[in-house]
């Protein structure tokens, strides 16, 4: 069964960077099939694609975020990261990776909170 | 981006109701939907993609309807363990986008 796990800090200041690593198990995050991304949710409010990453190294990154945003992958230890720069109290979210079939997320991580906060 | 708008935000029905969530897309998204679960502290749970297809696994009283910019999603019979706010998703453009969300409470 394919499982995700997100690990980082769970307390980052301001203007400095968040950086969070989704561990995938169960499945190769070589597949051909799927690319692999990460999502927000702020506290009570709705989800934000934050942009996705294909094996080979492709990316997409969501225009909104782009400036600050880098998804890198790492075959050989089964895991992709997110990088967000700059971070602001705004940047506050639970944090899920997951396997998208394309554009479709199939697979979730169970989240990470993400405070920003001096 | 294209916007989704989901109606109502928030809807309280009983065991046994039939519940029917709308999601409008600001443009022509042909069949390019997905909805999505979420309970309390859990992530999203894909149940419809590409607007009417169940996902393995999900129960037949969840379904999904529409094309270009109207889309449906129906509970033929509530159970309690649908308690949950749903999302709707579409993939017709990029970035992909989410509605705001309804939440479904039991009455």
């Amino acid at each position: 069964q394919l499982q995700l796990q997100e690990s980082g800090p769970g307390l980052v200041k301001p203007s400095e960077t968040l950086s969070l690593t989704c561990t995938v198990s169960g499945g190769s995050i070589s597949s051909s099939s799927y690319y692999w991304g990460w999502i927000r949710q702020p506290p009570g409010k709705g989800l934000e694609w934050i942009g996705s990453i294909y094996y080979s190294g492709s990316t997409y990154y969501n225009p909104s975020l782009k400036s600050r945003v880098t998804i890198s992958v790492d075959t050989s230890k089964n895991q992709f990261s997110l990088k967000l720069s700059s971070v602001t109290a705004a940047d506050t979210a639970v944090y899920y990776c997951a396997r998208l079939v394309v554009t479709t997320p199939d697979y979730w991580g169970q989240g990470t909170l993400v405070t920003v906060s001096s | 981006d294209i916007q989704m708008t989901q109606s109502p935000s928030s809807l309280s029905a009983s065991v046994g109701d039939r519940v029917t969530i709308t999601c409008q897309a600001s443009q022509d998204i042909s069949n390019y939907l997905n909805w999505y679960q979420q309970k309390p502290g859990k992530a999203p749970k894909l149940l419809i993609y590409d607007a009417s297809n169940l996902e393995t696994g999900v129960p037949s009283r969840f379904s999904g309807s529409g094309s270009g910019t109207d889309f449906t999603f129906t509970i033929s019979s509530l159970q309690p363990e649908d308690i949950a706010t749903y999302y709707c998703q579409q993939y017709d453009n990029l970035p992909p986008t989410f509605g705001q969300g309804t939440k479904l409470e039991i009455k």
